[in-house]
This record gives structure tokens, C-alpha cells and sequence, in this order.
């Protein structure tokens, strides 16, 4: 099945720090998600991309899809404590043109923000 | 809050026993996700359905079976239950059932198998 290749595992950061973590596929995708998973919660979308090349940002945050189609990439800007938490990449599967809204979950990056 | 609620928030059990997670997908939803969260494995896709019948299955054990029922909750079914089950479970719900929808997860409910 799909990988997805997430890095990297971990970071820890002082607040105010740009953050930069990305994914890699073997396969070519049509969807990257950036998902963000806060300490006792369920993971809850941050960004998606549907189009080779493009670039979407969501507040401090800004994803962009790669031109190959195998790659993502989420920075983070001007980190604070609250960024503190799980960030993964995932792709919901598709097979031959038909949709399928099961997702594939990358490792996952472990973000710590000192104060 | 997501608008997904699951039933129980923790459960601890023993070896060999079964047990029920519920989930109740936000209002108008009619797919619903089961995933599994441990830390060799990640966070894992197990089984969807889509307004009652299954729609999609993956890494998805035969002890364990789910169900969306008429009113669109479902339940995640764990039997004769390992050591190696002890995750975190999470349920999600989207509108319909395609790629570009939305999936909202739940709180998850955390098992424990002594």
C-alpha cells in the first residue's frame, strides 16, 4: 500500500522559531491533508492541497503541495506554546478514479515549543 | 469539539475479553472512519461505512467488526482481546464518502488490555 515518509519525528524549538517539516511519497498523489494533533484530542485539519505546485497558508501556517506530487511541505512561522503537538501529513486514497475517504497517515512530527 | 462524540473516553479490560466503542458522527454525516492509534503502528485506518453499509476496510483485524446503524452512530466491535490492542481509537465522520471531504475526529477512546 501507500507510505507516506514523514520528517522529522521530532522537534524541539524556543518559541518564536520557524518550523519546516515535510512528507515524501512513492506514489503520486491528487490530495495532501496536514493534519495537527493536540496532547488527548483527535486530529483536526490544518491545511489541504489539491494542486501540484500549490502553495496554501492558514494563519502562521503555510503548506505547499510539491511539483513532483510525491512531496509536502508545513511551516510553521513564529512558533508559540501552543503549537505544541503532532503534526502529520496524510493522503486519502484513491484507486483508479474512484474515491475513497480513508486516510493514510504519515509518522507523524512531535513539535515541543519551549517558552 | 469537533461535533464527534465517542463512548468511553478510557476502558480497561483483560485479555480474552470484548468489548463496544460508540461513536456519533456530527450532525448530517453520513460516513464515518474508524482508525487505530498505537505507537509501533500510527495512527491506522481500520474499517468506513457510508449511510449504513461498509464502505471501505483496511488494516482491520477479524476480531474486530463495526457497524453504522439507521441513525448513523456506529460501534467498533474488539473480541477476544490481545495485549497488543491497547491504542487509541478514534472515529471520524464526514458529509459523504469521497477524497476531498472533510474527515472530523472524535475524541477517541483510549483501550487498555491488562
Amino acid at each position: 500500500g501507500q507510505q507516506l515518509n514523514q520528517s522529522p519525528q521530532s522537534m524541539f524549538i524556543q518559541e518564536g522559531e520557524d518550523v519546516s517539516m515535510n512528507c515524501t511519497s512513492s506514489s503520486i498523489f491528487n490530495t495532501w491533508l496536514w493534519y495537527k494533533q493536540d496532547p488527548g484530542e483527535g486530529p483536526v485539519l490544518l491545511i489541504a492541497l489539491y494542486k501540484a505546485g500549490e502553495l496554501t497558508s492558514n494563519g502562521r501556517l503555510t503548506a505547499q503541495f510539491g511539483i513532483t506530487r510525491k512531496d509536502s511541505f508545513l511551516n510553521i512561522s513564529a512558533s508559540i506554546p501552543s503549537d505544541v503537538g503532532i503534526y502529520f501529513c496524510a493522503e486519502p486514497n484513491s484507486t483508479r478514479g474512484t474515491s475513497y475517504g480513508k486516510l493514510t497517515f504519515g509518522q507523524g512530527t512531535i513539535l515541543t515549543v519551549h517558552p | 469539539d469537533s461535533g464527534v462524540t465517542q463512548t468511553p473516553k478510557h476502558l480497561i479490560t483483560a485479555t480474552g475479553q470484548r468489548v463496544t466503542l460508540r461513536c456519533s458522527p456530527r450532525s448530517g454525516d453520513l460516513s464515518v472512519y474508524w482508525y487505530q492509534q498505537s505507537l509501533d503502528q500510527g495512527l491506522q485506518f481500520l474499517i468506513q461505512y457510508y449511510n449504513g453499509e461498509e464502505r471501505a476496510k483496511g488494516n482491520i483485524l477479524e476480531r474486530f467488526s463495526a457497524q453504522q446503524f439507521p441513525d448513523l452512530h456506529s460501534e467498533l466491535n474488539l473480541s477476544s482481546l490481545e495485549l497488543g490492542d491497547s491504542a487509541l481509537y478514534f472515529c471520524a465522520s464526514s458529509v459523504v464518502k469521497g477524497e476531498t471531504d472533510t474527515q472530523y475526529f472524535g475524541p477517541g477512546t483510549r483501550l487498555t488490555v491488562l
